[in-house]
């Protein structure tokens, strides 16, 4: 069975400081593995989507990067903001049958930014 | 841009009763998905679509129903609402294509009493 299991559940830190958030998958064949940010009563925004030829993304102050042998992503957070506050989730994608490729979610990383 | 819309935000309903939740894009994208959030777990598949006149079930399709019968629009039917039903929907559209990012609603809460 397809799983994506992230690591810690929750986190909090103080404003300015950076933090690294894990994430171990068992999907097969995998496709691509994404970082998705959710704010309280919102949608799930996209971060960084990579391949398997890719080990390092980065968008601003959001690093992620990707070991596919050993199955295991992490999502490194710079110079941390209150906006930064939100629930962070590992989403990896899977070739499906036909077109539709299929995404497996992890449970997320509730991170707590303070003053 | 509007991106992907639902309707509505918030809703109660009474066991038994039947409802629609709506989803619309405005991207012109093939690929719609509909998802379930609840506590403790990832988001769950419900229902997908890779194109008008295209569906075909997820992880958890028991209880709803969909259609497709245009590009922009796909909606979520709940036939005889139950307390297990109780959750967060989330709607989700894509261009298409395993490597392409999937744009969400801002959700649905609902809840069945």
């Amino acid at each position: 069975k397809n799983q994506v299991e992230q690591s810690p559940q929750s986190l909090i830190i103080l404003e300015g400081k950076n933090c690294t958030l894990q994430c171990n998958y068992t999907v097969s064949p995998f496709s691509n593995l994404r970082w998705y940010k959710q704010d309280t009563g919102r949608g799930p925004v996209s971060l960084t989507i990579m391949t398997f030829s890719e080990n390092t993304k980065s968008n601003g102050r959001y690093t992620a990067t990707l070991d596919a042998d050993t199955k295991q992503s992490s999502l490194h957070i710079t110079a941390s903001q209150l906006s930064d506050s939100a629930s962070y989730i590992c989403v990896v994608s899977a070739f499906g049958s036909g077109t539709a490729s299929k995404l497996t979610f992890g449970t997320g990383t509730r991170l707590q930014v303070t003053l | 841009n509007a991106g992907v819309t639902q309707t509505p935000k918030f809703q109660v309903l009474k066991t038994g009763q039947s409802m629609t939740l709506q989803c619309a894009q405005d991207m012109n994208h093939e690929y719609m998905s509909w998802y379930r959030q609840d506590p403790g777990m990832g988001l769950r598949l419900i229902h997908y679509s890779v194109g008008a006149g295209i569906t075909d079930q997820g992880e958890v399709p028991n209880g709803y129903n969909v259609s497709r019968s245009t590009t922009e629009d796909f909606p979520l039917r709940l036939l005889s609402a139950a307390p297990s039903q109780t959750s967060v929907y989330f709607c989700a559209s894509s261009p298409g294509g395993s490597n392409t990012e999937a744009f969400f609603g801002q959700g649905t809460r609902l809840t069945v009493v």
